[in-house]
């Protein structure tokens, strides 16, 4: 069973920069999207981005200028980096496996499973 | 548009159906899947594609589409089935491909 396993500093001050690595185990590192998402505190999802084994990255447009992800093939890890952090960057950061599937339907996508999620608080 | 819209919230009697709806032109294209979070939890995947449940996801939670909108239905809703629900697809308007999520629905059994 594949298990997510993240980690960061909680605490950032503004203009600081994020950093996240999430840690994959018992499963397959190829073959899927590893994907960040976060949500501020009391309010909904927002997709932040996502890699595949190869590198292949897609962001969202809103925080493109400012996220980077990258992934570590050899540690089964990969990693979120925001810069230039503000308070409205506080909120519980979650890693998250996408798996997807073309059949007769149409495209397929679904995130599971999900990290243990962290805080990240932005505050001075 | 990109986004997907949800009900804030809904409630329903507890061994009553009822029925969460998220709307986007993005599910004319992709499939959406759905989400439960309890509070100070991770969100669990209950439904994905046409309607597939995961493994330890009880068959009252079912899935289906049409046309630029995807419902969640659960029958027979259980007190432990309260919680908030998120869609979520894939739209690729504007050139960029990308995960979008619905506002959620705050579901609660009466």
């Amino acid at each position: 069973q594949v298990q997510l396993q993240q980690w960061g500093a909680g605490l950032l001050k503004p203009s600081e920069t994020l950093s996240l690595t999430c840690a994959v185990y018992g499963g397959s590192f190829s073959g899927y999207y590893w994907s960040w998402i976060r949500q501020p505190p009391g309010k909904g999802l927002e997709w932040i981005g996502e890699i595949n084994h190869s590198g292949s990255t897609n962001y969202n447009p809103s925080l493109k200028s400012r996220v980077t992800i990258s992934v570590d093939t050899s540690k089964n890890q990969f990693s979120l980096k925001l810069s230039s952090v503000t308070a409205a960057d506080t909120a519980v950061y979650y890693c998250a496996r996408r798996d997807y599937y073309y059949d007769s339907s149409g495209y397929i996508n679904w995130f599971d499973p999900w990290g243990q999620g962290t805080l990240v608080t932005v505050s001075s | 548009s990109s986004e997907l819209t949800q009900d804030p919230a809904v409630s329903v009697a507890l061994g009553q159906t009822v029925r969460i709806t998220c709307q986007g032109d993005s599910l004319r294209s992709y499939y959406a899947s759905w989400y439960q979070q309890k509070p100070g939890q991770a969100p669990v995947l209950v439904i994905y594609g046409k309607n597939n449940r995961p493994s330890g996801i009880p068959d009252r939670f079912s899935g289906s589409s049409s046309g630029n909108t995807a419902s969640l239905t659960i029958t027979g809703a259980q007190a432990e089935d309260e919680a908030d629900y998120y869609c979520n697809s894939r739209d690729s308007s504007g050139n960029h491909l990308k995960g979008v999520f619905g506002g959620g629905t705050k579901l609660t059994v009466l």
